[in-house]
């Protein structure tokens, strides 16, 4: 079974741009979850996504958005880019149908840089 | 709120050396508590887990038992190879959604 898969691995963005990154989860999973990870604040819950619906959210200003298609895909939008959303963006999933013991798959990331 | 303290190192150790990485929680309720791994590079592994109380988590010669009276899930291991350098990351989550509440992450480095 193919893992959790996120592109792109690797982007570079000017401040103020926006930026798209896909996550696509493990066949028949049906729950993506993002994270933000840094060296100075760890790792940090954004969102989650269950068929199409954002069940869950951090606290993370607006500037942070999500989707998630009918295939259970999921992106994550951020606009106006800041220095400080420079990060490993990770997104995990899961079957969706028991939070107490359903096991979360991270895929690699997307390594955001912003100059 | 939830929240995880783990010490955050770094630690260094030789191969076969004993390893303890320490985990506290805060939390409401019964939540499952995790550890992760990160190698360089990568995303995170579920290396174990344990769902209730006094359950005890195993994976690839690492073990943590769920403590609830000390609130506690400390990791350990009794040799520990060169492979095992990496970060871990202990982490909680509330039966109620799949939000993790992660610690800050303990970076292990293991000298041949």
């Amino acid at each position: 079974k193919a893992g959790v898969t996120q592109t792109p691995r690797y982007l570079i963005k000017t401040r103020g741009q926006q930026v798209t990154l896909s996550c696509s989860p493990i066949s028949g999973h049906r729950s993506v979850s993002w994270y933000q990870q840094t060296p100075g604040q760890g790792l940090q819950f954004l969102f989650e996504y269950f068929s199409e619906t954002q069940r869950n959210k951090g606290n993370f200003p607006g500037r942070f958005s999500g989707r998630q298609f009918s295939n259970s895909r999921s992106e994550m939008n951020v606009s106006t880019l800041e220095l400080g959303d420079s990060a490993l963006y990770l997104c995990a999933s899961s079957p969706g149908g028991s939070p107490t013991s359903d096991e979360q798959y991270f895929g690699p990331g997307t390594r955001l840089t912003v100059t | 709120g939830n929240s995880v303290t783990q010490m955050e190192g770094p630690v260094t150790l030789s191969e076969e050396a004993f390893l303890t990485i320490n985990c506290t929680y805060t939390a409401t309720g019964y939540p499952s508590l995790f550890w992760y791994v990160q190698y360089p590079g990568e995303g995170l592994q579920l290396l174990l887990k344990a769902t209730k109380a006094d359950d005890k988590g195993s994976n690839k010669g690492f073990e943590a038992t769920y403590r609830k009276e000390t609130t506690s899930f400390h990791l350990e291991k009794g040799s520990v190879q060169v492979s095992d350098s990496a970060v871990y990351f202990c982490a909680l989550r509330n039966g109620s959604n799949y939000k993790l509440t992660f610690g800050k992450g303990t970076l292990l480095t293991v000298n041949p």
